[in-house]
């Protein structure tokens, strides 16, 4: 099992173009989130999915959409990229309720944006 | 609200212990622990469900302060391969499945 893997690992983006980060999972999980991870932040919660076809906000929602269209897939889109998107992106996926069961993240997209 | 982590930072010998703690304003229902290897994914360490439950792995182990809304863990007998950014994640109870992050505990183990 390859687990999460997310593409690209890395990119560089000018302010205002857009891109699309995939996140795969193989391990059949209804979860998915997007985090991203600023220093002396911390993992911010981006948004989530609790299902095919469903996907809800978190704490930073802003100049992101999100779509699951496939239980194995999770997408993360900027419409229109500013230097403040700059971060590191991670994907993670679990079962159920975070209580019940860990989250597995995948290794990250660095994203630059100039 | 995002949980807090003491200390920012810690430096210790092989062999040496140290404790991270995690704290919350709101009330928790789980506090989970990862830790996280410069330039990779954060990997689990453990669940710790409300009841004031105590766990451990390996020789790293931790408690949960339900009254108190906080969470510790302890690092014994260090190794060098416990060096790394260790972060504490809490879910609070109108809030499931969703976790909220400490901005994380930077611990380097020396020779």
């Amino acid at each position: 099992n390859a687990g999460v893997t997310q593409t690209p690992k890395f990119r560089v983006l000018k302010t205002g173009q857009s891109m699309t980060l995939l996140c795969a999972q193989d391990m059949n999980h209804e979860y998915m989130y997007w985090y991203r991870q600023d220093p002396g932040m911390g993992l911010r919660l981006i948004h989530y999915s609790v299902g095919e076809g469903t996907t809800a906000k978190g704490e930073v929602p802003d100049g992101y959409n999100v779509s699951r269209l496939k239980k194995q897939n999770f997408l993360l889109g900027l419409e229109s990229a500013a230097p403040s998107q700059t971060s590191v992106y991670f994907c993670a996926s679990g079962v159920g309720l975070a209580a019940q069961e860990t989250q597995y993240f995948g290794p990250g997209t660095r994203l630059l944006v100039l | 609200q995002q949980p807090v982590q003491s200390p920012q930072a810690v430096i210790l010998r092989e062999g040496e212990d140290a404790v991270i703690n995690c704290s919350s304003s709101k009330a928790l229902y789980s506090v989970h622990w990862y830790r996280q290897k410069h330039g990779e994914a954060p990997v689990f360490l453990m669940i710790l469900l409300k009841g004031g439950e105590q766990k451990g792995h390996d020789k790293i182990s931790a408690s949960f302060n339900e009254k108190k809304q906080q969470s510790s863990l302890y690092l014994t007998a260090s190794q060098l391969s416990y060096s790394g950014t260790y972060f504490c994640g809490t879910e609070i109870a109108d809030s499931w499945g969703k976790l909220q992050f400490g901005a994380g505990t930077q611990v380097v183990v020396t020779p």
